[in-house]
């Protein structure tokens, strides 16, 4: 059970809009540490999507978009396609672990 | 661009050992932190061990603390992890990862170690 809590599972349709939580508490999100997104396409290594809550690193479309709001994170995407199914995963750092480094437990996309 | 390439993944018994490895390219390796992921069969994501880029700093998590060993030879560009006392639940594929500012920005193609009798 992770100290990062997320979602099993979201779907959409082509073209919607959905978005996927993430929710610490105060030894992380809450503390003010950074929230990163990362992208697992299925059979394939996960790639960064989205750092520091809201940037995202080049070659990745504006349809993905972060957001945090107290202990919690978010992840937008826009315009859903059919490539976008994936697993996603958020990652803090936690001060009351050691090593410090946290991973949700991750959300299947689904695009119907 | 950056590669990261790991190797050395393979069917090991349990209590064995084993070492991975992972080379860089298209960067320069001696500036940043280095750290390993792993996933289980069909599971999420761990952070398992970082290393900074002098090797003066290390983390592990609780899971492989006193069995894992993370090293790293800038000369070579590589970052190696030596598991020993290795048990079922260390199967996995191991992600050698480029840590900076928290995150881990790069991600090699991974290696899978199996450890079952």
């Amino acid at each position: 059970q992770s100290v990062l809590t997320q979602p099993p599972s979201v779907s959409g349709a082509p073209g919607q809009r959905v978005t996927i939580s993430c929710t610490g508490n105060s030894s992380n999100i809450g503390a003010g540490y950074d929230v990163h997104w990362y992208q697992q396409l299925p059979g394939t290594a996960p790639k960064l999507l989205i750092y520091r809550y809201s940037s995202r690193p080049s070659g990745v479309p504006d349809r993905f978009s972060g957001s945090k709001s107290g202990t919690s994170a978010s992840l937008a995407i826009t315009g859903l396609q059919a490539e976008d199914e994936a697993n996603y995963y958020c990652q803090s750092y936690d001060s009351s672990l050691s090593g410090h480094l946290v991973f949700g437990g991750g959300t299947k996309l689904t695009v119907l | 661009q950056v590669q990261l390439v790991e190797s050395g993944g393979g069917l090991v018994k349990p209590g064995g050992s084993l070492r991975v490895s992972c080379e860089a390219s298209g960067l320069t390796f001696s500036d940043y932190y280095m750290s390993w992921i792993r996933q289980a069969p069909g599971k999420g994501l761990e952070w398992v061990s970082y290393i900074s880029s002098n090797g003066n700093i290390i983390y592990y998590a609780d899971s492989v603390k006193g069995r894992f060993t993370i090293s790293r030879d800038n000369a070579k560009n590589s970052l190696y992890l030596q598991m020993d006392s290795l048990r079922a639940e260390d199967t996995a594929v191991y992600y050698c990862a480029r840590f900076y500012m928290t995150t881990a920005d790069y991600w090699g193609q991974g290696t899978l170690v199996t450890v079952s009798s």
